[in-house]
């Protein structure tokens, strides 16, 4: 079964622009990562941020986690076209165990 | 640092046909994971090995898949018979242990006919 639900289903936006893609968990969780896979690929380690943390960022990309409200978001700032793909929320429910994913956004960046 | 190879990456079968999928962790990896892909959806966990043995099995429909991992290295993947709904790609996970961050293969593409 599927820990999370992602929101929005696909996006569109132009070169240049931020995208913003939330995720919504059931359980108790001790992290929450984001993948990205593009077409065809296996899936890309993007970031991960543990239950005690709030915010975290990576380059271009900011994650958010609220435990209260079981949520997460991913910002990607000034988007490329290379950042065309899906993107996929996990979540951890101990260290080094099994990840549950979310159905996945997928982002279109036109240039 | 090599990543995690699969093989094959394209497989066509019919129904009721086997079929096998073999994977090569990450060196040093001792945790394993094989997850089904349907498309449109995300990953889900099928088995996740700890060295040799099986850590988390609970997903796996064991009348007809089996999986295994001898030695504590590469793993093997079977679906005997293939059933149309087993149309997937199936991706190999490794991770080191007790680490969160996973590792992906490139993931076989079955389509079962």
């Amino acid at each position: 079964s599927q820990q999370g639900e992602e929101d929005p289903q696909a996006l569109s936006i132009q070169e240049g622009e931020n995208a913003t893609m939330n995720c919504s968990y059931k359980t108790s969780i001790n992290n929450l990562q984001w993948y990205r896979q593009n077409s065809g690929r296996g899936l890309v380690h993007l970031i991960l941020i543990r239950s005690n943390e709030r915010e975290k960022h990576s380059g271009r990309l900011r994650v958010t986690l609220d435990t209260s409200k079981k949520s997460s978001s991913l910002l990607i700032t000034a988007s490329r076209a290379a950042d065309t793909a899906s993107y996929f929320c996990a979540t951890g429910e101990n260290q080094g165990g099994k990840l549950i994913f979310g159905q996945g956004t997928e982002l279109s960046v036109k240039p | 640092e090599a990543g995690v190879a699969q093989s094959p990456r394209y497989k066509i079968i019919e129904k009721r046909q086997s079929v096998a999928f073999w994977c090569n962790p990450i060196s040093g990896h001792a945790t394993l994971y094989w997850y089904q892909q349907i498309l449109g959806q995300g990953p889900k966990l099928l088995i996740q090995f700890q060295n040799n043995g099986v850590v988390d099995d609970s997903q796996l429909p064991k009348d007809r898949f089996s999986a295994e991992r001898l030695k504590g290295v590469d793993s093997t993947l079977k679906i005997q018979p293939a059933k149309l709904e087993d149309s997937a790609v199936y991706l190999c996970a490794s991770s080191l242990w007790g680490v969160e961050t996973q590792y992906f293969g490139p993931g076989t593409r079955l389509l079962v006919l």
